[in-house]
């Protein structure tokens, strides 16, 4: 059973930089038939879509969070991460990475279908 | 790109049917096959009940169904039980591998 498990710093000051991994077991971050994506979600508040890697360690990212993000993955470790900057309150959220079993240009997106349990990270003045 | 646009809240006694709107743009749901549906229980990750605007990945009860028209999909829950008062969000492709989930909707069963 595949399982993801989030990791990193619960408390970030404003203007530092949010750094998390998610660490994968029961399956591997280099199949060709996934994504591997970061979505947050403020307290009381809807969900974000942050970005994704795949295998070949292409990314996509939200436009609107564009120039602050970076994500990669590490398959030797079988571990995938997110990196912000310049964070802010707004930024202040529980963050989940989720694998997204999709290919659009290929025809097919069956959703997030696996989901870490979550890490609330809270951007402290 | 802006978020998909669902109404607040929902309600519906136990066996009754309710049906939640996610409303986009021809950039999104209107051009694209790619909309997604979770179900949210509070503290809990969310949990994929639509895939490809009607589809249930297995383990899904048939109570929970998806369609799409224009630029809006909808998500109808059949037969309310107590155990579907839950937030639900819709998510569309929007394109350039880029996606957006909707605004969410609390369901209360009555």
């Amino acid at each position: 059973q595949l399982q993801l498990q989030e990791s990193g710093p619960g408390l970030v000051k404003a203007s530092e930089t949010l750094s998390l991994i998610c660490s994968v077991s029961g399956g591997s971050i280099s199949s060709s038939s996934y994504y591997w994506d970061w979505i947050r979600q403020p307290p009381g508040k809807g969900l974000e879509w942050i970005g994704s890697v795949d295998y070949s360690g292409r990314t996509h990212y939200n436009p609107s969070l564009k120039g602050r993000v970076t994500m990669s993955g590490d398959m030797s470790k079988n571990q995938f991460s997110l990196t912000l900057t310049s964070v802010t309150a707004a930024d202040t959220a529980v963050y989940w990475c989720a694998r997204h079993r999709s290919r659009p240009y290929s025809g097919y997106d069956l959703g997030f279908d696996y989901w870490g349990q979550g890490t609330l990270v809270i951007v402290s003045s | 790109q802006s978020a998909l646009t669902q109404p607040p809240s929902a309600s519906g006694s136990p066996g009754q049917s309710v049906t939640i709107s996610c409303t986009g743009t021809g950039n999104d749901i209107g051009t694209y096959k790619y909309v997604s549906w979770y179900q949210q229980h509070p503290g809990k990750a969310p949990k994929v009940l639509i895939y490809e605007v009607s589809e249930r990945p297995s383990g899904v009860p048939d109570r929970f169904s998806g369609s799409k028209s224009g630029n809006t999909a909808s998500l109808t829950v059949s037969g309310l039980q107590d155990e579907d008062e839950a937030d639900y969000y819709c998510c569309s492709y929007a394109g350039s591998n880029n996606w957006v989930f909707g605004t969410g909707t609390k369901v209360t069963v009555l």
